[in-house]
């Protein structure tokens, strides 16, 4: 069965501190990795990783994919009040359906 | 384009009752997927529907089933209602075109609430 664990569980920074959030995974015929953000209701995208995509960069945002260690570090620079959310990680593995982790919860204090 | 929409967006219901929510996909995806979300099991996958056929399923119980239209449109169904069927239900759909495919783009959710 495919896991994936996600740490912490919940992080408290000040504005302006970088963050870095853990997604590790045990799944067979790997195929990609997906990050996404959610703050109300319906999480939203923010990067797919792939073994030819293992780096993925936007903004403050940044993810990496360590296809020998298993895992990838979402980090977040400068972070903002409106970076506060639940960050789910997700794999996509053999068969069609995306796995998730139990996500990191994100507060972010001025 | 437009997004992702479902309805309706929040449900009452009792137990023993049964409920329908539909999705509509992002115009020209006909991957369809389903997601159960609560606060302790957080996003569990119950199936996932492509050009009217069931490609894949979760580890739930029958009473939740679903299905898929000609217009990629798609229906789920939860038949005797428990408490614990309360949750968010979220549905996703996906593009055809690889590698777009293994991105899925979420609705806003609907809440169902059983009492």
């Amino acid at each position: 069965e495919d896991k994936v664990v996600q740490s912490p569980l919940s992080l408290v920074v000040h504005e302006g501190d970088t963050v870095t959030l853990n997604c590790s995974y045990e799944v067979t015929n790997f195929r990609s990795l997906l990050w996404y953000k959610q703050e109300k209701k319906a999480p939203t995208f923010l990067f797919m990783l792939t073994s030819s995509g293992i780096e993925k960069k936007s903004g403050r945002l940044s993810s990496i994919l360590d296809k020998k260690e298993l895992s990838s570090i979402l980090n977040i620079t400068a972070t903002q009040t409106g970076d506060s959310a639940i960050y789910l990680c997700a794999i996509r593995a053999g068969s069609y359906q995306l796995t998730f982790g139990k996500g990191t919860k994100l507060s972010v204090i001025p | 384009k437009a997004g992702v929409t479902q309805t309706p967006r929040y449900l009452i219901k009792t137990r023993g009752q049964q409920v329908t929510l539909s999705c509509s996909p992002i115009s020209g995806h006909r991957s369809v997927s389903w997601y159960q979300q609560t606060p302790g099991q957080g996003l569990q996958f119950l199936f996932e529907y492509f050009s009217e056929t069931q490609r894949n399923k979760g580890n739930f119980p029958g009473r939740f089933s679903g299905r898929q239209f000609s217009n990629s449109r798609s229906e789920m169904n939860v038949s005797t209602l428990e408490l614990g069927d309360s949750a968010l239900y979220l549905c996703a759909s996906a593009s055809d075109d690889y590698p777009s495919w293994d991105e899925q783009f979420f609705g806003p959710g609907t809440r169902l609430t059983v009492l």
